[in-house]
Formats: C-alpha cells, sequence, structure tokens
C-alpha cells in the first residue's frame, strides 16, 4: 500500500539557519499536502500541491512537488523560534481518499 | 461555516474496557472522515478512512474498529482496550477531491 516517508525525523536548527525536510512517497500521489502541528496541539494546514514541478512560497517557507508527483520537500530559510513544531507532509493517493502522513519532521530552534 | 467536534479530550481506561470516540462535522455534507492516532513524538498514523456513509476503509489490523452512521458522524471503537492503543486520536475531515483536511482538537487517550 501506499507509504509516505518523511526525513529527518529532527531537526535542531540555530535561529537565523536555513534546513529543509524531504518526502517521498511509494506511489505517485494526487497531491501532496503540508502541516504543521504545535506542542499539545493538532496539524494545521499550511499548504497543497498539485501540479508536477510545482513550487510555492510562504514568506520565508518554500514547497516543491517533484516532477513525478512522488516527493516533496520544505525549505525554511532563516529560522525564527516561531517556526518549532512538528511538519508533516501527506500525500493524497490517485485512486481514492486515502491521505496518508508522513513521520514528521520535528523543529527545535537554539536562540 | 464548518466545524469539526471530536469529544472526549482526555480519557482514561483500564485495560480490557470499551472505548467510543465520536466525532461529528458541521456546514458540510458528504465529508471524508479520517481517524489517526499518534503515538507520543511520532508521526500520525492513518487507521481508518470513509467517503460515505456506511463506507469503511481499514488500513491497520488492530484492536480497532469505526463506523459511520450518519453522513457526518465518524466513531472509532474498540470492544478491549490494549495498553497498545494508548495515544493521541485525532479525526479529520475534508470536502473531498484536491483539498486540505481539518482536524478535531483530538483525544488523548491512556490505557492503565
Amino acid at each position: 500500500g501506499q507509504q509516505v516517508m518523511q526525513i529527518p525525523q529532527y531537526q535542531h536548527v540555530q535561529e537565523g539557519e536555513d534546513f529543509t525536510t524531504y518526502c517521498n512517497s511509494s506511489t505517485t500521489l494526487s497531491n501532496i499536502q503540508w502541516y504543521k502541528q504545535r506542542p499539545g496541539g493538532h496539524p494545521v494546514f499550511l499548504i497543497q500541491l498539485v501540479k508536477s514541478g510545482e513550487v510555492k512560497k510562504q514568506k520565508r517557507l518554500t514547497f516543491q512537488f517533484g516532477e513525478a508527483k512522488k516527493n516533496s520537500s520544505l525549505h525554511i530559510t532563516a529560522t525564527q523560534t516561531t517556526d518549532v513544531g512538528t511538519y508533516f507532509c501527506a500525500g493524497l493517493s490517485l485512486n481514492d481518499y486515502k491521505l496518508s502522513f508522513g513521520a514528521g519532521t520535528t523543529v527545535t530552534v537554539r536562540a | 461555516s464548518q466545524t469539526i467536534h471530536q469529544w472526549p479530550a482526555t480519557l482514561v481506561q483500564p485495560v480490557g474496557s470499551p472505548l467510543s470516540l465520536e466525532c461529528t462535522v458541521e456546514g458540510t455534507s458528504n465529508p471524508n472522515l479520517y481517524w489517526y492516532r499518534q503515538a507520543a513524538g511520532r508521526g500520525l498514523q492513518l487507521l481508518f478512512y470513509s467517503v460515505g456513509i456506511g463506507q469503511i476503509s481499514s488500513e491497520v489490523p488492530q484492536n480497532l474498529s469505526a463506523s459511520r452512521p450518519q453522513d457526518r458522524q465518524f466513531i472509532l471503537s474498540s470492544k478491549k482496550l490494549l495498553l497498545s492503543d494508548s495515544g493521541f486520536y485525532l479525526c479529520a475531515w475534508a470536502p473531498g477531491g484536491n483539498t486540505e483536511a481539518f482536524f478535531g482538537q483530538g483525544t488523548r487517550l491512556t490505557v492503565v
């Protein structure tokens, strides 16, 4: 069945530095979605990528969807303390509405 | 506007007891519904999803079951809880198609 893998599991970042989290699906996806979960909270939607090779930006966050629609990345520049949390990618399958999440990347920031 | 209700927020249950978690959605019709479990410090494991009344897809064979008796109601159940059933259970809904999912506040279940 469809599996979504995400690395790294943990990311410790110095404030002001950049980092990237990567997501790979075992099958071609209909779309890829990204969510952020703060400690003790529930996942909150950030963005969705639908088209092959699509790139979207939200301020310091850049999201990419691979050409084969099987992989994605989230790049954060100039990390701030407000970026702390766990970032999840989620892949929507092509043939039904199965939404599978990656394991998440938990980000901590050193001031 | 659409809202999702999930309750209770926290639950402590003894091993071997039954479980029933309810999730309801307001302000929309025919949503896709999902149940996820998140172990402490871990990712979201898809347990069940449903695209319509009475239609349940199970992702992981386990001690749990799900039902969708009404269009906007999704129930997660167990006849006998195990210690390994402890975790953070999240219900989510999506309008269908290429759209985002909206999560409930979650239920933190501790089996003792």
